[in-house]
């Protein structure tokens, strides 16, 4: 495809299950990036991929997030022991060259996480 | 800490009339800047970038930039019912290792039949 995919478009969760979000970003695309965007509000970053190297999660909000992309494509978000604030849309953007300024992100549909 | 900063709205604008949305940022060191449009249970979708000072120009939508007074405008001219949305204005550094985007928290459009 085209564009960047993420899995599953829904998850309903209850509260202390764990979750993985799937995030597929176009091809050739090096850098990535998760975001989580709570309703009303813009994205809120949570961390960032270049290849494989995760370089920045100072975003995540506590130790029950992690994230990975093992090969420098895919890559997971997981959350642990979910809790009901943790009730967001997770957004995946990817980006094609590294570190430069001048390249644009471009989203995935997202997926909405709701916690029981 | 960064910020970037948005009137949220509502914005009501006749159709046909000029849509003007603001944004004010933080950091003098920021390098790029972008206008994503977001509609409801959408994704963003990325409709404007600019990185130096003036103006930028596509179709209907222009955007400015004043680096001096940390300042970042859309406007879209002749405004159609479906350019109802919420406008986010994000703002990139990217750096050595360091590359990061924030977002403002939007401003939803509403433009009037």
């Amino acid at each position: 495809g085209a564009g960047v995919s993420q899995s599953p478009r829904y998850k309903v969760a209850k509260r202390g299950q764990d979750v993985a979000l799937r995030c597929d970003p176009i091809s050739g695309h090096v850098s990535l990036f998760w975001y989580q965007q709570a309703l009303g509000q813009g994205p809120e970053f949570l961390t960032y991929f270049q290849n494989e190297a995760q370089l920045d999660k100072s975003g995540l909000p506590s130790d029950r997030f992690f994230a990975e992309r093992p090969e420098g494509s895919v890559s997971t978000l997981k959350i642990q022991r979910t809790q009901q604030e943790d009730s967001a849309v997770y957004l995946c953007a990817s980006s094609l060259a590294v570190w430069s300024s001048y390249n644009e992100q471009f989203f995935g549909p997202g997926t909405r996480l709701t916690v029981l | 800490q960064k910020e970037v900063e948005q009137n949220s709205g509502p914005l009501s604008v006749p159709e046909g009339a000029i849509a003007s949305l603001n944004c004010t940022y933080s950091d003098r060191g920021s390098q790029s800047f972008f206008w994503y449009r977001q509609y409801s249970g959408k994704s963003p979708e990325l409709i404007m970038s600019i990185y130096s000072n003036g103006d930028k120009e596509d179709g209907r939508f222009t955007a400015q930039l004043n680096k001096a007074s940390q300042y970042v405008s859309l406007l879209i001219r002749d405004s159609q019912p479906s350019d109802s949305a919420t406008y986010l204005c994000a703002v990139r550094w990217a750096e050595g290792r360091d590359d990061k985007i924030i977002f403002g928290k939007g401003t939803r459009l509403h433009i009037l039949p």
